[in-house]
């Protein structure tokens, strides 16, 4: 599969709990970005990457919220401490630098937080 | 920042007629504008994307239009099929960031 991959593609947590979502992207593409979205909500941006960089965060991006890149390949994004208020699907989305700004989806994680 | 505002929310549509979903954007600077199909349960996908200088772009039964004066773009959609039946998402990108609209939930009606 030479898609963009994400793991788990579920997550059910307790509030209180730390949970860490793995992305694997399309593997010539230098441009990482991750997204969530909420039911009935397109997909809202949180950060992104340009090989172990990350270059922007969201403001929705809380403090409790995490990512790295750290070999500029696959990304990691922690969310510390969860509230119910996290429970979405977060989307991880892959890009080449040059030419198009097109953005290839994995399928999401979608995390649960009871 | 980049601001997209989508309509209708929902469009019903028979089968066989066509379907046109419409976006405005407020930054001028916005340069890319894709459109993303999502199935229920699955990743959203690029049907079709057109940049500020072109006007319009076709793909079969998909076509795409663009009005950078007034910050305007549709979707349009020509003998819908029940495959069809989706939610679409527009959306537009400036400094390397895409901001998505809310969504249009397509039904199309047998």
């Amino acid at each position: 599969d030479t898609g963009v991959s994400q793991n788990p593609r579920h997550k059910i947590t307790k509030r209180g709990q730390n949970v860490t979502f793995r992305c694997d992207p399309i593997s010539e593409h230098n441009r990482l970005y991750w997204y969530r979205q909420t039911l009935g909500q397109g997909p809202e941006f949180l950060t992104y990457f340009q090989n172990e960089a990350q270059l922007e965060k969201s403001r929705l991006l809380s403090d409790r919220f995490s990512a790295e890149r750290p070999k500029g390949s696959f990304s990691t994004l922690e969310i510390q401490r969860t509230e119910q208020g996290d429970s979405a699907m977060y989307l991880c989305a892959s890009s080449l630098t040059s030419g198009a700004n097109i953005q290839y989806f994995g399928a999401g994680t979608r995390l649960s937080v009871l | 920042g980049e601001n997209v505002e989508q309509h209708p929310s929902t469009l019903s549509v028979q089968e066989g007629d066509s379907a046109v979903i419409k976006c405005t954007y407020s930054d001028s600077a916005s340069n890319y504008f894709p459109w993303y199909k999502q199935e229920l349960g699955k990743r959203p996908q690029l049907i079709i994307d057109i940049r500020s200088n072109v006007g319009e772009k076709k793909d079969q039964r998909i076509a795409v239009t663009l009005n950078k004066t007034a910050k305007h773009f549709s979707l349009h959609i020509t003998e819908t099929q029940p495959e069809d039946s989706a939610v679409y998402f527009c959306a537009a990108n400036r400094d390397d960031k895409i901001i998505f609209g809310k969504g249009t939930r397509l039904h199309i009606l047998p």
